[in-house]
C-alpha cells in the first residue's frame, strides 16, 4: 500500500525566505510523487511531478522537488517565498499504473510581509 | 492546459433530498475520474474510481447506495449524493486522469440544513 506523510500541518515563511515543506512517502514498489496547490474554495492545482528519471523536478512558480529514495523523501522547496504563494500544498502518491493518488494531510503555507 | 469544469461550485439543499455534481472534461478524454471529499483543513479522501461505461470501484467505508457515481462517457462524470444528511456536507472535488497527470475540477461546497 502508498501512503504520504506531510509533516508540519502549518509552515509560516516571511516574504522573501525560503520555503521547504517536507513530505515522506511509503511505497512498496517505486512510487511517482506529485505536489499540488491549493488554494481556497478551489480544486487542486499539478505543481511539479516525479516518475522516473533526474531526480530533481522543476515545477510552475519557482518550485523544485527532489526524489531521495534513501529518504523516501520528496520534500518540496523554493528559493524565495513570495506572497501570493500562500496556499495549501499536498503531496500525493500513486503507482504507474496511476489507477489511484493518495494524498497527504497537507500544510498550509503562509507568508509574511 | 487541460480543464475540468465541476458544477455547482456551492449547493445547499434540505436534509433528505438528492444532489448532482457533474464534472467534465473539456478538452481531453478522460477514461478515468475519481471524486474525492475534503473535510475543513484535512485532506482529499478518495472516495470512488470512476471509469467509462463501467462500474465506480468505491473505496472502503463509502457507501455506494448513498453516493451514486455514474461515468457516461469519456468526457462526463457525475455524482449523485442520495438523501443527504447533514454530515454528508463538505467539500467534493472530481478529478480527471489524463496520462500521467491528474487534473481537477474546482469543487463543490455541499451543504446539507
Amino acid at each position: 500500500a502508498q501512503s504520504v506523510t506531510q509533516l508540519g500541518s502549518h509552515v509560516s515563511v516571511s516574504e522573501g525566505a525560503l520555503v521547504l515543506l517536507r513530505c515522506n512517502y511509503s511505497s512498496s514498489v517505486p512510487p511517482y510523487l506529485f505536489w499540488y496547490v491549493q488554494y481556497p474554495n478551489q480544486g487542486l492545482q499539478l505543481l511539479l511531478k516525479y516518475t522516473t528519471g533526474a531526480t530533481l523536478v522543476k515545477g510552475i512558480n519557482g518550485f523544485e522537488a527532489e526524489f531521495k529514495k534513501s529518504e523516501t523523501s520528496f520534500h518540496l522547496t523554493k528559493p524565495s517565498a513570495h506572497m501570493s504563494d500562500a496556499a495549501e500544498y499536498f503531496c500525493a502518491v500513486t503507482l504507474y499504473n496511476f489507477n489511484k493518488f493518495y494524498f497527504g494531510s497537507g500544510t498550509k503555507l503562509n507568508v509574511k510581509p | 492546459g487541460a480543464v475540468v469544469s465541476q458544477h455547482p461550485s456551492r449547493v445547499i439543499c434540505k436534509s433528505g433530498t438528492s444532489v448532482k455534481i457533474e464534472c467534465r472534461s473539456l478538452d481531453f478524454q478522460a477514461t478515468t475520474m475519481f471524486w474525492y471529499r475534503q473535510f475543513p483543513k484535512q485532506s482529499l479522501m478518495l472516495m470512488a474510481t470512476s471509469n467509462e461505461g463501467s462500474k465506480a470501484t468505491y473505496e472502503q467505508g463509502v457507501e455506494k447506495d448513498k453516493f451514486l457515481i455514474n461515468h457516461a462517457s469519456l468526457t462526463l462524470s457525475t455524482l449523485t449524493v442520495t438523501s443527504a444528511h447533514p454530515e454528508d456536507s463538505s467539500f467534493y472535488i472530481c478529478s480527471a486522469r489524463w496520462g500521467e497527470k491528474l487534473f481537477f475540477g474546482s469543487g463543490t461546497q455541499l451543504s446539507v440544513l
